[in-house]
């Protein structure tokens, strides 16, 4: 089984929907992250949870909500979105956050098209 | 600001060696990485540098010097499946995760 796993791998909706994107680990791991990735644009932190807490959340939208109801379950609720929110979302995890080693497990990613 | 310049796309042929540079300007320098993403898929960790120097690790190897804010991936005797984005990210004095936005590697044959 592969260490993190996301689904669905890939997503359309209208910008009037309501859809989630879920995020696994089977690593152990105490920290579990959401980046957005759009094309030619660094990886976008959107929030980090350690602990099941969260600790960082970088002015995201309000459409966009996570949930850690522990710490092997990541999800981002997704409601109102806008078309320019379409990108592949990457849930990522690491031993721990405070002390955050820089080395990153990720998913595969969830494709997401707004239309 | 804090800032990670890395070329947007190179060419390479089979066999062959590229190197892939990135400059950082970061509030502070706890490592730096380079990652790589085949398309659809994962990133995934390749090396680590926080002292000046190269390291190695078979056909790849990483550079760092501090003082230049520089690093580079070397990849040698190049293979199709090299073909990837290469994700440099520095590590800033937060511990926070600073990413340029990939290098784009084409393998010819």
């Amino acid at each position: 089984e592969t260490g993190v796993t996301q689904t669905p791998r890939h997503l359309v909706m209208g910008m009037t929907n309501k859809k989630s994107l879920k995020c696994e680990q089977h690593l152990g791991h105490n920290a579990m992250y959401w980046y957005k990735q759009s094309a030619k644009k660094p990886l976008e932190l959107m929030f980090v949870y350690s602990l099941e807490e969260r600790v960082e959340n970088n002015s995201v939208p309000s459409r966009f909500s996570p949930e850690c109801p522990n710490s092997s379950h990541l999800f981002l609720h997704l409601h109102t979105l806008q078309p320019e929110d379409s990108a592949l979302y990457l849930c990522a995890s690491s031993q721990e956050w405070s002390a955050n080693t820089g080395e990153l497990f990720f998913g595969e990613g969830s494709r997401l098209t707004v239309l | 600001g804090q800032n990670i310049d890395q070329p947007t796309e190179m060419t390479a042929t089979e066999g062959a060696i590229v190197q892939i540079n990135c400059t950082y300007q970061t509030s502070g320098f706890n490592g730096l990485f380079w990652y790589q993403q085949h398309a659809g898929e994962a990133p995934t960790f390749l090396s680590y540098n926080v002292l000046d120097g190269l390291e190695e690790k078979g056909r790849f190897s990483s550079f760092l010097s501090r003082s230049k804010g520089y690093s580079y991936l070397l990849l040698k005797e190049l293979q199709m499946k090299d073909s990837a984005s290469y994700l440099c990210a520095v590590l800033d004095s937060n511990y926070q995760l600073i990413w340029g936005a990939g290098t784009k590697l084409i393998i010819k044959p």
